[in-house]
C-alpha cells in the first residue's frame, strides 16, 4: 500500500532564509507526486506535480520539487521564503494504474519569521 | 469555471441533529472526493466516486454518515444523528482522471461544529 510521510510536523524559518519540506513516500512503482498548500481557512491549492519526465518541477510562487527515486522523496524548497509562504503544505502520492486516489502525508506547518 | 463550491461554509448544530453538507463540482470533472479533516487525524478520505458512483466508502467512520451524488454537478455528505466528535473541517474536491496526473480541485471547505 502507498503511504507518504513527512518528516516535521512545525517548520519555522526566517524570512529570506531557504525553505526546505521533506516527503518521503512508500510505492511498489513509481507513483505520481503532488505537494499541496493550505492557507488558513482555505480548501487545498496544487502547489506542483511529479508525473513523468524532468525529475526538478517546478511550481506557484517560486516552489520547487525534486523526485529523487533512489531516496524515494519528493522534497519541495524554496530559495527565500517569504511572509506570504505562512501555511500547511501537504505531500501527496497517487497510484499510477489506480482511480486517481490520492493518499496524503500529515502535514507540515510553516512559520515565516520577520 | 467557479471552482468546487461547498456549502455552508460553516455550520453550528447540536448533538443528535441531522447536518447535511452539499457540493458542486467543477463542470466536466468525473472524480469527486469527500475528506475530513481534524487536528488529530489530519485529511482522512471518507468517500469518493466516478460518474456519480460511489466506489470507495471505506473510509466513512460509521452508519451515521451517507453521501449521495444523484448527479454530475451535486453531492450531499449526511450525518444523521450528528456527534461532538464529528467536529471537523469537510472539504468536497473534484478531479478529471487522466492517469492519475491532473491531482484534484478543492472546495473551501465547510467548518462543522457539533454541540
Amino acid at each position: 500500500a502507498q503511504s507518504v510521510t513527512q518528516l516535521g510536523s512545525h517548520v519555522s524559518v526566517s524570512e529570506g532564509a531557504l525553505v526546505l519540506l521533506r516527503c518521503n513516500y512508500s510505492s511498489s512503482v513509481p507513483p505520481y507526486l503532488f505537494w499541496y498548500v493550505q492557507y488558513p481557512n482555505q480548501g487545498l491549492q496544487l502547489l506542483l506535480k511529479y508525473t513523468t519526465g524532468a525529475t526538478l518541477v517546478k511550481g506557484i510562487n517560486g516552489f520547487e520539487a525534486e523526485f529523487k527515486k533512489s531516496e524515494t522523496s519528493f522534497h519541495l524548497t524554496k530559495p527565500s521564503a517569504h511572509m506570504s509562504d505562512a501555511a500547511e503544505y501537504f505531500c501527496a502520492v497517487s497510484d499510477r494504474g489506480g482511480y486517481n486516489k490520492l493518499i496524503f502525508g500529515a502535514g507540515t506547518r510553516l512559520a515565516v519569521h520577520p | 469555471d467557479a471552482g468546487v463550491i461547498q456549502s455552508p461554509r460553516h455550520e453550528v448544530t447540536e448533538m443528535g441533529q441531522e447536518v447535511t453538507l452539499r457540493c458542486k463540482p467543477i463542470s466536466g470533472h468525473d472524480y469527486l472526493f469527500w475528506y475530513r479533516q481534524t487536528m488529530m487525524r489530519g485529511l482522512e478520505l471518507l468517500i469518493y466516486f466516478n460518474n456519480n458512483v460511489p466506489i470507495d466508502d471505506s473510509g466513512m467512520p460509521e452508519d451515521r454518515f451517507s453521501a449521495k451524488m444523484p448527479n454530475a454537478s451535486f453531492s450531499t455528505l449526511k450525518i444523521q444523528p450528528s456527534e461532538p466528535r464529528d467536529s471537523a473541517v469537510y472539504f468536497c474536491a473534484s478531479s478529471l482522471l487522466r492517469q492519475g496526473t491532473d491531482g484534484y480541485t478543492f472546495g473551501s471547505g465547510t467548518r462543522l461544529t457539533v454541540v
